[in-house]
């Protein structure tokens, strides 16, 4: 399966610390998104990252993307309650069909 | 309100018979999609479209049909009901395709006795 595997699974930090999570995944993409969902939502869209960018800011979020070892990093700064959710990194391959989502990240911050 | 809702919210269901999940957006994006989420397997694309007409399958297509008559909607019809086909399922939209970050509704909780 071309499926990312999201590291850690679970994750639970307190309030005001940084969060980190990890996609991998097993081939050639095109771009690499990342998405968060909040229990019983559905999930929204955080950051695209494309296979020729390295490093991409968006307010608390910093994605990385190393196409050589086929990883991506997920880093929220400064964590809030509110940032509680799972988050999942979806890849886009070489065909229309080719788009898989990992199987995500439970972060819960604790107030 | 713009926006992509799916309905109903929550099925309840037996196995064999058909049962149509519905999707409608307001955007007038081109693509839309319909996943699965199961747990352990995150989301699983199962069908897309790219305009009006135009539908691909997905990588767990099996069991499922979809049409496309209008822009707005993307109806998923399952039309014999198995019980591994209870799931959430998700329908998204995005206007340029996989280029594009999709818009995601709420989902609909499908069980299947």
């Amino acid at each position: 399966s071309q499926q990312g595997e999201e590291d850690p699974q679970a994750l639970s930090i307190q309030e005001g610390e940084n969060a980190t999570m990890n996609c991998s995944y097993k081939t050639s993409i095109n771009n690499l998104q990342w998405y968060r969902q909040n229990s019983g939502r559905g999930l929204v869209h955080l950051i695209l990252i494309r296979s020729n960018e390295r490093e991409k800011h968006s307010g608390r979020l910093r994605v990385t993307l190393d196409t050589s070892k086929k990883s991506s990093s997920l880093l929220i700064t400064a964590s809030r309650a509110a940032d509680t959710a799972s988050y999942f990194c979806a890849t886009w391959g070489n065909t229309g069909n080719q788009f898989y989502f990992g199987t995500g990240t439970s972060l819960t911050v604790i107030p | 309100d713009a926006g992509i809702t799916q309905s109903p919210r929550y099925k309840i269901t037996e196995t064999g018979r058909q049962v149509t999940l519905m999707c409608h957006q307001t955007w007038s994006h081109s693509y839309m999609f319909w996943y699965r989420q199961d747990l352990g397997h995150g989301l699983r694309l199962i069908y897309y479209s790219a305009a009006a007409d135009i539908t691909d399958k997905g990588e767990v297509p099996d069991g499922y049909v979809v049409s496309r008559s209008k822009t707005e909607n993307f109806p998923l019809t399952l039309e014999s009901a198995t019980r591994s086909q209870t799931s959430v399922y998700f329908c998204a939209s995005s206007d340029q395709g996989w280029h594009q970050p999709q818009h995601f509704g709420d989902g609909t909780r499908l069980s299947i006795l």
